[in-house]
């Protein structure tokens, strides 16, 4: 089963628009860690913003926020004001477990946004 | 700057010559690791490493070493590449190897094994 679920391969928006990127998640453990990662296409892997599963407010981080709806298992990344540089693929993405020892990083499929003029 | 850096951003080799690919990080971080994305396929770990001299695999670890001699590198051997190893590989690192801790990546290693 898949763990992380992003059921948009693509989406658009117009600039200066505000977008949303769905993510669902699924997992048994209390304890977890939500990420959201930017590949732009020249390839390379940004961190945008992380939110914890005992978080009680919804991460943001410039312009990017965290929609956290913990009892329905989304993460959803909000991308306020885009800009033509917000077009890239966009990765959800879960650490699950203890905050001590090992937790593996699982990745969605992506979602590939373009921002138009 | 805090980064992960990995070499060489672009690899084209031949089938069966040994290749190394470089990640360092200059952030003390105590985890590193080793993905690979492919289309369709996403992306997928190799190796991880929890500390120095500490490494085990991840989902696709054939035909792909890695050592951890020092904390801030972790190379990635691959002693006879195949075309099938034709990837886009990244070195991630991060503080700790728990659930609140963000990987960060280097910029990629485009692989063609011809």
């Amino acid at each position: 089963a898949q763990k992380i679920t992003q059921t948009q391969p693509g989406m658009f928006v117009q600039e200066k628009e505000a977008v949303t990127l769905d993510c669902t998640y699924d997992t048994s453990d209390p304890s977890y860690g939500l990420f959201w990662y930017k590949q732009p296409s020249s390839g390379e892997m940004i961190f945008l913003i992380y939110q914890g599963s005992y978080d009680q407010q919804n991460a943001t981080e410039g312009r990017y926020s965290l929609n956290f709806q913990k009892a329905r298992k989304s993460a959803n990344l909000v991308i306020s004001a885009s800009q033509l540089g917000d077009s890239a693929m966009y990765f959800c993405a879960m650490r699950e477990g203890p905050s001590g020892g090992y937790n593996k990083l699982i990745f969605g499929a992506g979602t590939r946004l373009a921002v138009h003029p | 700057e805090a980064q992960v850096t990995q070499n060489p951003r672009y690899l084209i080799t031949v089938t069966g010559k040994k290749l190394t690919v470089t990640c360092s990080q200059n952030m003390n971080h105590e985890y590193m690791s080793w993905y690979r994305q492919d289309p369709g396929l996403g992306l997928r770990q190799i190796y991880y490493s929890m500390n120095v001299e500490v490494t085990d695999k991840g989902d696709v670890p054939e035909g792909y070493k890695v050592s951890r001699k020092e904390k801030r590198n972790f190379p990635l051997i691959l002693e006879s590449p195949s075309p099938n190893q034709t990837s886009l590989y990244f070195c991630a690192s991060s503080l700790t190897g728990g659930r609140n801790s963000p990987l960060h990546f280097g910029n990629g290693t485009r692989l063609t094994v011809t």
